[in-house]
């Protein structure tokens, strides 16, 4: 079954101390992994697209990373406006570029000043 | 910046009833999708939509769930006879289709509660 788990569930940060959060993944062959950022009340909003192993995206203080088992999000330095549930969701081969996402839990992002 | 809406934000209803809740997609996208987000689960797919019928639907799409593309720019997800456990965010989301980015774009959602 095709399956995706974030950790930490929770994480708590001071103003610019950087940290992780860990996607990992099985799914019966990927055809892309999705970071999205998601406010309360509110929809998933796009970041990133990773495609392949060894493949990195950056925007702003944010940076995804993909390996053949997971991916991580690294916050650099992070302000208390990124503050948010971030999730992450694989696509699978077989759905082809329209197929559905299959979502994980999400981490809850708390960055205090 | 082109955007995903959705109405309404938040509909309350009593068990039983019917509900529409009204998307409307990016205006060039081809493919429609809803999903659904139970407080504090995940987001999971519903159902998939392009060139006006379903192309994938999940075991939660049931015979209680019917989508319809009823004019141009309108996508509509219909719940028949509302249960209790329906009670979700439900997020429409559009993607462009092949040639374009492979990003589904997602709307604010609609707060259904069923009491």
């Amino acid at each position: 079954e095709d399956q995706v788990t974030q950790s930490p569930e929770a994480l708590r940060l001071q103003e610019g101390e950087s940290s992780s959060l860990n996607c990992s993944y099985t799914v019966s062959g990927l055809r892309g992994l999705f970071w999205y950022r998601q406010d309360p009340g509110k929809g998933p909003e796009f970041l990133f697209t990773l495609y392949s192993a060894g493949e990195e995206k950056e925007k702003e203080r944010l940076k995804a990373t993909l390996t053949k088992k997971e991916s991580f999000l690294h916050i650099t330095a992070p302000k208390p406006e990124d503050s948010a549930t971030y999730l992450c969701a694989v696509q699978a081969d077989y759905g082809g570029s329209q197929g559905n996402l299959i979502f994980g839990k999400g981490t809850k992002l708390s960055v205090k000043p | 910046e082109p955007e995903v809406t959705q109405t309404p934000s938040h509909q309350v209803t009593q068990m039983g009833q019917e509900v529409i809740l009204r998307c409307v997609p990016i205006s060039n996208h081809l493919y429609f999708y809803w999903y659904r987000q139970i407080l504090g689960q995940k987001v999971e797919f519903l159902v998939s939509f392009y060139n006006n019928e379903i192309s994938e639907k999940s075991e939660i799409f049931d015979d209680q769930f019917s989508v319809e593309r009823p004019d141009g720019s309108n996508f509509t997800l219909k719940i028949r006879s509302t249960k209790l456990e329906d009670s979700a965010m439900y997020f429409c989301a559009s993607y462009l289709g092949a040639g374009g980015t492979d990003t589904q774009y997602f709307g604010p959602g609609t707060r259904l509660t069923v009491l």
